[in-house]
């Protein structure tokens, strides 16, 4: 079936360094979600993505979607350490009545050094 | 304001035992309801989801079910656990619109022994 792979799967970082987690779907995606889920708790939406090429930022994060609707980006401007989480893409790959069923990415781990 | 309550926190069952989590929302009507699963380090894998009071759809063949007796209330069971269903489950609630964010609850830790 349809996926979406989010590569790395594991990101060690220094804090002050930028991270990136990138989410790739083989088929032109309606929209993209973006999740966080601090170590033990769950999963916070962050931000949705929506139009072809589109760029949102808060604060130190930069999301980006790409230009085919096929490829979307998270990246982190001189991490912290209150950055250490899991971050989660999630597409609605398949819709029916029953609403937007998502699909998740396997998420990259962000561990940041203080 | 919307809230999701998940209950237990934690749980450690035997094999072969029952299990029932219970999921409840607040603060809105008729919302979508999921139910997701985590294994240690991994992904989100959808298990149920449901989009009114008994019409309940899985995703993935398993020795769990689901219900939803009321509009707000999701439930999830086992007639007998397990050691592979030992996980993080996940609640969510969405509006109905195919773009609408998930609410997740704050999960339920469940160790099979």
């Amino acid at each position: 079936g349809q996926q979406v792979m989010q590569i790395p799967q594991y990101q060690h970082v220094q804090e002050g360094e930028d991270f990136t987690t990138y989410c790739n779907s083989s088929t032109t995606l309606s929209n993209i979600q973006w999740y966080k889920q601090r170590p033990g708790g769950h999963p916070v939406f962050l931000i949705q993505l929506v139009k072809s090429g589109e760029v949102k930022k808060q604060k130190r994060l930069t999301f980006q979607f790409g230009e085919a609707k096929k490829n979307s980006s998270l990246h982190i401007t001189a991490t912290q350490t209150t950055d250490v989480g899991t971050y989660f893409c999630a597409a609605v790959v398949r819709f029916n009545n029953a609403g937007n069923m998502l699909t998740f990415g396997g998420g990259t781990r962000l561990m940041v050094k203080p | 304001s919307q809230t999701i309550h998940q209950w237990p926190a934690t749980l450690v069952q035997p094999v072969g035992s029952p299990l029932s989590l219970e999921c409840t929302v607040e603060g809105t009507s008729n919302p979508n309801l999921y139910w997701y699963r985590q294994a240690a380090g991994r992904g989100l894998q959808l298990l149920f989801y449901s989009i009114g009071i008994d019409q309940i759809s899985s995703e993935v063949p398993q020795n769990l079910s689901a219900s939803r007796p009321q509009d707000r209330q999701f439930i999830l069971s086992s007639k007998k656990l397990l050691l592979s269903d030992s996980g993080f489950y996940l609640c969510a609630w969405s509006a109905g619109s195919y773009n609408s964010p998930l609410h997740f609850g704050n999960g339920t830790r469940l160790t099979v022994t």
